[in-house]
């Protein structure tokens, strides 16, 4: 069974450009999860969906972070602009439903210049 | 608030060493506990957890015993190998109005041969 998949691996980005991260679940999970790790801390919720809907966005910078998550699949999670503080990894997880056991991608290594 | 407070790493150990890592929580309500493990280039992955008081969650030879009276989730490991370099997460997990999982900082081993 393919694991939760995530693109790209690497990102170098100037600072106010654009840049969008792609998160394939594992089939048949219902809850997605996007994480922020800062270097050194533990992953910290962006935003949680279940199926197509996100239910828990409040720590979502919303001024330059959009999420979503259309058909209740795959999830795409935008900052536009960047700065430099967003230099993270980002890290998409799936599980069959809240509570149940979170399956982690690899993340996206994202730096910003 | 809801927090998770892990030891600082890095934790160096020689082969065949007894491995302790310390982990604290504080939480509103009765979490479920975890121990995630991230391997160097790959996501998290859930090592072991505990869903109620004095429940132990074992996997790969860690163990952890969820310990109400003093909010803790220790792990250990009686002999550690060069394969478990890897950070180790605490987290906790609750609902309060829909789930949280809240992480600590890592701890990041390091095995010697």
């Amino acid at each position: 069974e393919a694991g939760v998949v995530q693109s790209p691996r690497y990102k170098i980005i100037e600072k106010k450009q654009p840049v969008a991260f792609w998160c394939n679940p594992i089939s048949g999970h219902n809850t997605l999860y996007w994480y922020l790790q800062n270097l050194g801390q533990g992953p910290e919720l962006l935003i949680r969906y279940e199926n197509e809907e996100a239910v828990d966005d409040s720590q979502l910078p919303k001024d330059r972070f959009s999420a979503e998550r259309l058909k209740g699949v795959d999830s795409t999670l935008k900052i536009q602009p960047a700065e430099l503080g967003d230099s993270a990894v980002y890290l998409c997880a799936s599980s069959q439903g809240q509570g149940e056991t979170q399956y982690f991608g690899p993340g996206t290594r994202l730096l910003v210049l | 608030g809801n927090s998770v407070t892990q030891m600082e790493g890095p934790v160096t150990l020689s082969e065949e060493a007894f491995l302790t890592i310390n982990c604290t929580y504080t939480a509103t309500g009765y979490p479920s506990l975890f121990w995630y493990v991230q391997y160097p280039g790959e996501g998290l992955q859930l090592l072991l957890k505990a869903t109620k008081a004095d429940d132990k969650g074992s996997n790969k030879g860690f163990e952890a015993t969820y310990r109400k009276e003093t909010t803790s989730f220790h792990l250990e490991k009686g002999s550690v190998q060069v394969s478990d370099s890897a950070v180790y997460f605490c987290a906790l997990s609750l609902n309060t109005g829909g789930f949280k999982t809240i992480f600590g900082a890592g701890t990041r081993l390091f095995v010697k041969a």
